[in-house]
């Protein structure tokens, strides 16, 4: 149980592209998710979290009208890269609060991530 | 404000030599703390947590973590490395308000053969 993933695993593209990155909780209903980004041999970087019905909230320094994100349903949040750069090239990880059987407390469950290269 | 450190960027140990990874945290009410492991591009996968409960938490692989208040650290052990170890590691706290998740910088465990 409480399997999330990813979708695509990796992709390229040419710079000023648009890139929908799909994370799908697929046993359970996540009313939230969360969107990080990772830079090689770093640790990771919540950009935004996501809620189902409702606008995502950024965190500080996050461009909102280039990390799109859009919640629509309780097990699908996309993040929509748009007008792509090579410096957006980065790892990019999901994860959907669920019920992790502890009383009381909701935990994440991470997708697998995505690699983003812009050319 | 919250914060999880990871004071050792890079870990080296023997094999069948027994690991420490050190954690240790600042965040408000109760914490809860998480242990994953990342192998190279891929996720995070999940090693153990600690919620409420006994202190000394057992999880995947081997791996064990204790949670000591006193100190505000959540140490990830196991009693003998294997190469297969070999990997990055994070300490996460979660807030228990926003859910949010507080990612240390990460340790990368290497295991001799």
């Amino acid at each position: 149980g409480a399997v999330v993933s990813q979708h695509p695993s990796w992709v390229i593209c040419k710079s000023g592209t648009s890139v929908k990155i799909e994370c799908r909780s697929l046993d359970f209903q996540a009313t939230t998710m969360f969107w990080y980004r990772q830079f090689p041999k770093q640790s990771l970087m919540l950009m935004a979290t996501s809620n189902e019905g409702s606008k995502a909230t950024y965190e500080q320094g996050v461009e909102k009208d280039k990390f799109l994100i859009n919640h629509a349903s309780l097990t699908l949040s996309t993040l929509t890269v748009t007008s792509a750069h090579p410096e957006d090239s980065s790892f990019y990880i999901c994860s959907a609060n669920g019920a992790g059987g502890s009383i009381g407390y909701n935990e994440q469950f991470f997708g697998p991530g995505t690699r983003l290269t812009v050319l | 404000a919250q914060s999880v450190a990871q004071p050792e960027d890079q870990v080296n140990v023997a094999e069948g030599n027994p690991l420490t990874v050190k954690c240790t945290y600042s965040v408000s009410g109760n914490p809860y703390l998480f242990w994953y492991v990342q192998y190279p591009n891929r996720g995070l996968q999940f090693l153990l947590k600690y919620i409420t409960g006994d202190n000394l938490v057992k999880g995947s692989y081997g791996f064990e973590a204790e949670f000591n208040k006193s100190q505000t650290s959540f140490h990830l052990k196991k009693p003998s490395a294997l190469v297969s170890d070999s990997a990055l590691y994070f300490c996460a706290g979660g807030d228990s308000g926003t859910y949010k998740y507080i990612f240390g910088t990460g340790t990368r465990l290497k295991v001799l053969a």
